[in-house]
C-alpha cells in the first residue's frame, strides 16, 4: 500500500528564515504529488500540485516543491517565511493506477515567530 | 459560490448513537470524499463517490456508511457511534477523479466527540 511520510511533526522558524519540509512516498509508479496547507481554523487548501512536466512547481504565496523521482520526494520550499504562514502543511500522493485514492502524510505544524 | 458545505459544525454524541453528516457542494464537482483527521495520522479516506450514482470504501470505512444523494450532496452516516469515532471530518469534492490530478476542495470540517 501506499505510504507518505513527512519527517518533521513539527517546526518553528523566526520569520525571514528559509523553510524545507521533507515528504516522501513510497510507489515507485506514475504519481501525482500535491501539498495542502491549513491555517488556524480554517480548511484545507491547495498549495501547490504536480502532474506532469517540470519538476520544479511553483505555488501561491512564494511555495515551492520539488519533485525527486530517484528519490520518492517531493519537498516543500520557501526562502524566506513569514508570521502568516504559521500553519500545518500536509503531503498528499495519489498512484495514478489507484484512481481516486490519495494518500496524505502526518503533516507538519509550521509556527513561525515574528 | 459557497463552496463545499458541511452540516454540523460540532456534535456530541454517546457511544451507539447514530448520526448522519451532510456534505453539499455547488461547484459542479464529479467526485466527492469523505476524510477523517486525528493528530499526527494525517487525513485518512473514508469512502468516496467517484461520479454520481457511485461509492467506493476507502482506507477506514468500517462502522461508516455513505449515500450520494445526488451529484450535489455526499452524506457520512454513523449507525452506532464509537469513542473511536472522535475525530474532525472534511468532505471534499473535486472536478475529475485523483488519478486526473485534480485537487480537492474542502469543507470547514465537522467536530465529533463520541463519549
Amino acid at each position: 500500500a501506499q505510504s507518505v511520510s513527512q519527517h518533521n511533526h513539527h517546526v518553528i522558524l523566526s520569520e525571514a528564515a528559509s523553510l524545507e519540509l521533507g515528504c516522501n512516498y513510497s510507489y515507485g509508479g506514475t504519481v501525482n504529488l500535491f501539498w495542502y496547507v491549513q491555517y488556524p481554523g480554517q480548511h484545507l487548501q491547495l498549495l501547490l500540485k504536480y502532474f506532469s512536466g517540470d519538476p520544479l512547481v511553483k505555488g501561491i504565496k512564494g511555495f515551492e516543491a520539488e519533485f525527486i523521482k530517484s528519490k520518492f520526494s517531493f519537498n516543500l520550499r520557501k526562502p524566506s517565511v513569514q508570521w502568516s504562514d504559521t500553519a500545518e502543511y500536509f503531503c498528499a500522493v495519489n498512484e495514478r493506477n489507484a484512481g481516486n485514492m490519495l494518500t496524505f502524510g502526518g503533516g507538519t505544524r509550521l509556527m513561525v515567530k515574528p | 459560490n459557497a463552496g463545499v458545505t458541511q452540516t454540523p459544525k460540532f456534535q456530541v454524541l454517546k457511544t451507539g448513537q447514530s448520526m448522519t453528516l451532510q456534505c453539499a457542494q455547488d461547484m459542479n464537482h464529479n467526485s466527492m470524499y469523505w476524510y477523517r483527521q486525528d493528530p499526527g495520522m494525517g487525513l485518512r479516506l473514508i469512502y468516496y463517490s467517484a461520479s454520481e450514482g457511485t461509492t467506493d470504501k476507502g482506507e477506514v470505512p468500517n462502522g461508516y456508511n455513505v449515500s450520494r444523494l445526488n451529484k450535489r450532496e455526499f452524506s457520512l452516516r454513523l449507525e452506532s457511534a464509537a469513542p473511536s469515532q472522535t475525530s474532525v471530518y472534511f468532505c471534499a469534492s473535486s472536478v475529475y477523479r485523483q488519478s486526473r490530478g485534480s485537487p480537492l476542495h474542502f469543507g470547514n470540517g465537522t467536530r465529533l466527540t463520541v463519549t
